[in-house]
């Protein structure tokens, strides 16, 4: 597609369960990269693939976080035993090449009660 | 002390006015970019610089590698260019994107 695409909008979770979060990159993309915003403008670094492999997860709380870019289907974000301080935005961005410009999805608002 | 700083934090113009956004940052850089996030929440990128100055349409994004600084110019500002604007560089001895906190622009008609 054209445009990197982000689901779902909003999430809300009860602490303990579980979030799913989706992203599908502008095709012929290679990088993506997934971003948390917990206040407005602060902007914080999980992970980046190229391709399907793991580029860069030292952002990444590996307890409970866990990401994956497969062949074929979209991105995704897991958050297991989701805290209250999970809640933020999560940014997906893609990009053609390493240091190229970067296209945002629309985030995913989560929400964890 | 963050490692992007923007000034100002905080921006209100009349419409028409032209408009400059500063970014400066402490560490070495393979590129910085310029993104806008929109009151909705969407976040879109207006300019990636290395060197040199970039312009498309009326704006315009000038960066100083030597001084460490950018600027983010809007000329004859309107409304619909309210959002938060958002300096983030590439460090480029750990290849992270690091965010500045933002410059909250709102243009008066």
């Amino acid at each position: 597609g054209e445009e990197v695409a982000q689901t779902p909008k909003h999430l809300v979770r009860g602490e303990g369960q579980k979030a799913k979060l989706y992203c599908a990159p502008i095709k012929g993309h290679s990088y993506v990269f997934w971003y948390q915003q917990v206040l407005k403008n602060e902007f914080k670094f999980l992970i980046s693939f190229q391709n399907e492999n793991v580029f860069d997860e030292t952002g990444m709380p590996k307890e409970r976080f866990s990401a994956k870019c497969l062949p074929n289907s979209p991105c995704s974000l897991e958050i297991q035993a989701t805290k209250l301080e999970d809640s933020a935005v999560y940014f997906c961005a893609s990009s053609q090449g390493r240091d190229e410009k970067l296209f945002f999805g629309s985030g995913t608002q989560l929400s964890v009660l | 002390k963050n490692e992007v700083e923007q000034s100002p934090q905080n921006l209100t113009a009349q419409e028409g006015e032209f408009i400059t956004i500063n970014c400066s940052y402490s560490v070495g850089i393979s590129a910085l970019h310029w993104l806008q996030q929109h009151p909705g929440g969407g976040i879109v990128s207006l300019f990636m610089l290395s060197s040199g100055k970039k312009k498309h349409g009326r704006l315009i994004a000038t960066i100083n590698i030597q001084e460490k600084h950018s600027s983010l110019h809007i000329t004859a500002s309107h409304p619909r260019d309210s959002a938060v604007y958002i300096c983030a560089v590439r460090n480029y001895n750990t290849d992270k994107l690091i965010f500045g906190t933002g410059t909250r622009l709102q243009v008066f008609p």
